[in-house]
């Protein structure tokens, strides 16, 4: 799978747009990008993913730019529970039945400041 | 719906003892997948089950083992347990073994001592 790059923390105001960079420069035609975080001590939670089209959730939007070597999650309106671990994964569309485990890097600490 | 089942939610152990730690997936999910994480790094993949089959591991030793069951919920077994193997063990469900997204559990703490 494809590299990611993320900065190692972030803040931004409660109420403001965050706005998370993530760049896959090495990313593949079949590989999709997707979001987690991971508030404190919890498991990750999907927020979306997305294969060159942008994307929207009840969560999140995802912006991937058109050469897909880098995207952007925005929270539209953050509160202080976003505050978390963010994680951008590149991923195989299929595995060709061999495993498919996500490969994690560090991710963004994202913090919201009252 | 419920979503990923995990137990037990912490655990304390010694050094060379053995753990079961286990998993239930979300209804009609097929597929579960076993995660590391020690402490300030993320998750490290160590293997996914499909349809009661091992499908692949990550880069963890033979004390690391695992099963599925008929109705598709999972256990990992970790044998001879060293002071490294402290950390937040994860599992994730998803409904088939690739193009769809994988679900976390809340996670089992272990704790070697």
């Amino acid at each position: 799978d494809a590299k990611t790059t993320q900065p190692t923390s972030m803040d931004c105001a409660e109420g403001r747009a965050a706005n998370l960079p993530c760049n896959h420069s090495t990313i593949s035609g079949n590989e999709y990008v997707y979001w987690y975080r991971q508030i404190h001590s919890q498991g990750p939670q999907y927020i979306i993913h997305g294969l060159k089209n942008n994307e929207t959730n009840e969560m999140a939007s995802l912006i991937i730019t058109e050469d897909r070597k880098s995207s952007t999650l925005i929270l539209p309106h953050a509160t202080l529970r976003d505050t978390a671990v963010y994680y951008c994964i590149v991923r195989v569309a299929y595995s060709g039945g061999g495993a498919d485990g996500l490969t994690f890097g560090k991710g963004t600490h994202l913090i919201i400041q009252p | 719906d419920a979503g990923v089942t995990q137990s037990p939610t912490h655990l304390i152990k010694t050094r060379g003892q053995h753990v079961t730690l286990r998993c239930s997936p979300i209804s009609g999910h097929k597929s579960v997948s076993w995660y590391q994480q020690v402490l300030g790094q993320g998750p490290q993949f160590i293997f996914q089950y499909y349809e009661k089959e091992e499908r692949g591991r990550g880069n963890f030793p033979d004390r690391f083992s695992a099963r599925q069951f008929p109705n598709y919920s999972s256990e990992l077994n970790v044998n001879a347990l060293l002071l490294g193997d402290s950390a937040l063990y994860l599992c994730a469900s998803s409904f088939v073994q690739s193009r769809t997204t994988q679900y976390f559990g809340p996670g089992t703490r272990l704790l070697v001592l």
